[in-house]
């Protein structure tokens, strides 16, 4: 069964730095593509990023371009999202989601979610 | 960047009843196009890939239809547990975009 548990998110400061986590287990990880998308409360899906199979490309939303870098390492089985400069508009749910190839594509299974809160 | 649009954003609907929901992209996507489901407090649910693809799993009550710039997603007899909002994402190309919503209730 493929499981995507995300961890990391906390309550920050304006303009302070975050690095969230999503491992993976009962998925063969470095097949596939991964994506981060935010729901900020009661809002809409927000896509945010996704990084190809071997870490090789990786695309961002103009939103949080320059500020946040996604990376994975195949070895552990892990997503992560590095976020900088974060904004009180940067406050929502991350949630990680797998797709079914290796460059793009939809999300098929997605985590549980970790809360990010921009406050001071 | 292609903008995803969805309409309506909110509607409600008798069970039993047959509901449409449209997305539009504002250039082509050939078939590019998945729709999720979110239940409140839930995690979101692929539910159709490809435009109109069911996911492993999900009723057939559910169906997609579309290509190009024009999708839509239909639930044949509505049910009480589609209670959710409904989404649409366009994957043909970087920014893999979310339509704004579509929340579905019951009358």
């Amino acid at each position: 069964e493929v499981q995507l548990v995300e961890s990391g998110g906390a309550v920050v400061q304006p303009g302070g730095s975050l690095r969230l986590s999503c491992a993976a287990s009962g998925l063969a990880f470095d097949n596939y593509a991964m994506h981060w998308v935010r729901q900020a409360p009661g809002k809409g899906l927000e896509w945010v990023s996704l990084i190809t199979w071997d870490g090789g490309t990786t695309y961002y939303a103009d939103s949080v371009k320059g500020r946040f870098t996604i990376s994975r390492d195949n070895n552990l089985g892990s997503l992560y999202l590095q976020m900088n400069s974060l904004r009180p508009e940067d406050t929502a749910l991350y949630y990680c989601a797998k797709t079914p190839g290796g460059y793009t594509g939809y999300a098929d299974y997605w985590g549980q979610g970790t809360l990010v809160t921009v406050s001071s | 960047d292609i903008q995803m649009t969805q309409s309506p954003s909110s509607l409600s609907a008798s069970v039993g009843d047959r509901v449409t929901i449209t997305c539009r992209a504002s250039q082509g996507i050939s078939n590019f196009l998945a729709w999720y489901q979110q239940k409140p407090g839930k995690v979101p649910k692929l539910l159709i890939y490809s435009a109109s693809t069911l996911q492993l799993g999900v009723p057939s009550r559910f169906s997609g239809s579309g290509s190009g710039t024009d999708f839509t997603l239909t639930i044949i007899s509505l049910q009480p547990e589609d209670v959710a909002t409904y989404y649409c994402q366009k994957y043909y190309s970087a920014p893999f975009t979310f339509g704004p919503g579509t929340k579905v209730d019951i009358k």
